[in-house]
């Protein structure tokens, strides 16, 4: 089975702080996304990237900025942490791109409180 | 731009009853698939059933089955004989040729089973 594991299920950090949120998959996947959880609003995707070293905008870029050194490894990084972005985050991950193998498979998420 | 919108934010019904949550969406593609996914209280997000629009056969997965309506972009999830743990949160998502392994979400609609 698809094992995608966050490192944090709670976080609390202080407006300003630097965040970083970690995302590791183990089924050699091509692809790995960040979204953010809001009620009412879905889930809205922020960075996602298709391969080492690479990365493209989502929806919702602004305020944060992701890294990718190793394949089974997805960091999303907050400079500078807001109120605003208090949110449960989601890491999922899926085969390479194209329609046939299309399934994301997801982590169980980190609920960031920004104070 | 693709939209998906879940117009139903909370529902409910008896266990073993059937419910019906409804999801529509706006492509101007012709190739894509559909999906709903299940996110239960506190734990992780996971595929219930899928749908490729070139298949006019409805998808169906045990007790859950869809309605495919392609002309109409809708594609609603149907739970046969529901059980206390179909409790969660459902996500219907759509995947065009051109997303790039991105999935646009609805808003949700949270589904209370009442024993």
């Amino acid at each position: 089975d698809v094992k995608v594991t966050q490192s944090s299920r709670y976080l609390v950090k202080r407006t300003g702080e630097k965040v970083f949120l970690e995302c590791v998959q183990d089924m050699d996947h091509e692809n790995m996304f960040w979204y953010r959880q809001d009620p009412g609003l879905g889930l809205r995707l922020i960075y996602f990237s298709y391969d080492v070293k690479m990365k493209e905008k989502g929806d919702i870029p602004e305020g944060y900025s992701v890294s990718r050194e190793k394949k089974e490894r997805f960091s999303l990084i907050l400079e500078s942490a807001s109120t605003n972005q208090t949110s449960m985050y989601l890491c999922a991950s899926s085969g390479p791109e194209g329609l046939a193998d299309n399934e994301q498979f997801f982590g169980p998420g980190t609920r960031l409180t920004v104070l | 731009a693709q939209t998906v919108t879940q117009s139903q934010p909370e529902m409910s019904v008896q266990e073993a009853e059937t419910v019906t949550l409804s999801c529509t969406y706006d492509t101007s593609e012709s190739n894509y698939y559909l999906f709903w996914y299940k996110q239960p209280p506190s734990r992780q997000m996971i595929l219930v059933i899928r749908q490729e629009a070139y298949k006019q056969q409805n998808a169906t997965e045990n007790r859950f089955s869809v309605n495919f309506q392609k002309a109409a972009k809708s594609f609603s999830l149907k739970i046969s004989d529901s059980q206390l743990g179909d409790t969660a949160m459902y996500f219907c998502a759509f995947l065009g040729s051109s997303n790039t392994g991105k999935l646009i979400f609805g808003q949700g609609t949270t589904l209370q089973v009442k024993p």
